[in-house]
């Protein structure tokens, strides 16, 4: 099975600052990789898709890059409403598997 | 507007069966790939289960492989999953998710609001 690993876990960062969140496969995946986000109580969300492609109807402020074995999650400037948990997800091969998740907490 | 709605959960014995359905509305149900993905309370997203659109092709999670079994019903927008012999680690919320379609990738584009499944002695 390929292993997802996230960081940070958890951090804390302030309106209007930009955020990255990293993801590293076990193996190369290519661009095969997604973004969710899951704000409390509710279902996840896709975000970005292949890598760094934005789904429809999601912010700009969103995006994603990398390839093979690292990618990074970027929210260029953070808004209250951006509190959640984010998730990636390989899609290359199955058991398609999940990072553990990083919650973002707003200062 | 797409929408997926789960039912069928609940407090079930261990060992004991449970039959999760998720009703599909909005979209053609026979075009595209379903999936369940669960979620223990408090932790991280599990996949569980996979059906290509024709319901020929299927996939399974090997802690739920020989337990858990997918079906689809396109005829009544419906997606299915039979759990049987059920234990502890099975606790969790059920989401039955759309694949997006778009590439040969699975990509979880639509989810329901889950149901949530407990596993009792």
């Amino acid at each position: 099975d390929i292993q997802m690993t996230q960081s940070p876990s958890s951090l804390s960062a302030s309106v209007g600052d930009r955020v990255t969140i990293t993801c590293r496969a076990s193996q190369s995946i290519s661009t095969y990789l997604n973004w969710y986000q899951q704000k409390p109580g509710k279902a996840p969300n896709l975000l970005i898709y292949a890598a760094s492609s934005l789904q429809s109807g999601v912010p700009s402020r969103f995006s994603g890059s990398g390839s093979g074995t690292a990618f990074t999650l970027t929210i260029s400037s953070l808004q209250p409403e951006d509190l959640a948990t984010y998730f990636c997800q390989q899609s290359y091969s199955t058991p398609w598997t999940f990072g553990q998740g990083t919650k973002v907490e707003i200062k | 507007e797409v929408q997926l709605v789960e039912s069928g959960g609940g407090l079930v014995q261990r060992g004991g069966s449970l039959r999760l359905s998720c009703a599909a509305s909005g979209f053609t149900l026979s075009s595209y790939h379903m999936n369940w993905v669960r979620q223990a309370p408090g932790k991280g997203l599990e996949w569980v289960s996979y059906i290509s659109s024709g319901g020929s092709t299927k996939y399974y999670a090997d802690s739920v492989k020989g337990r858990f079994t997918i079906s689809r019903d396109n005829a009544k927008n419906s997606l299915y999953l039979q759990m049987n012999s059920l234990r502890d680690e099975d606790t969790a919320v059920y989401y039955c998710a759309r694949d997006l379609g778009k590439t040969a990738a699975v990509t979880f584009d639509y989810w329901g609001q889950g149901t949530l499944v407990t596993v009792s002695s």
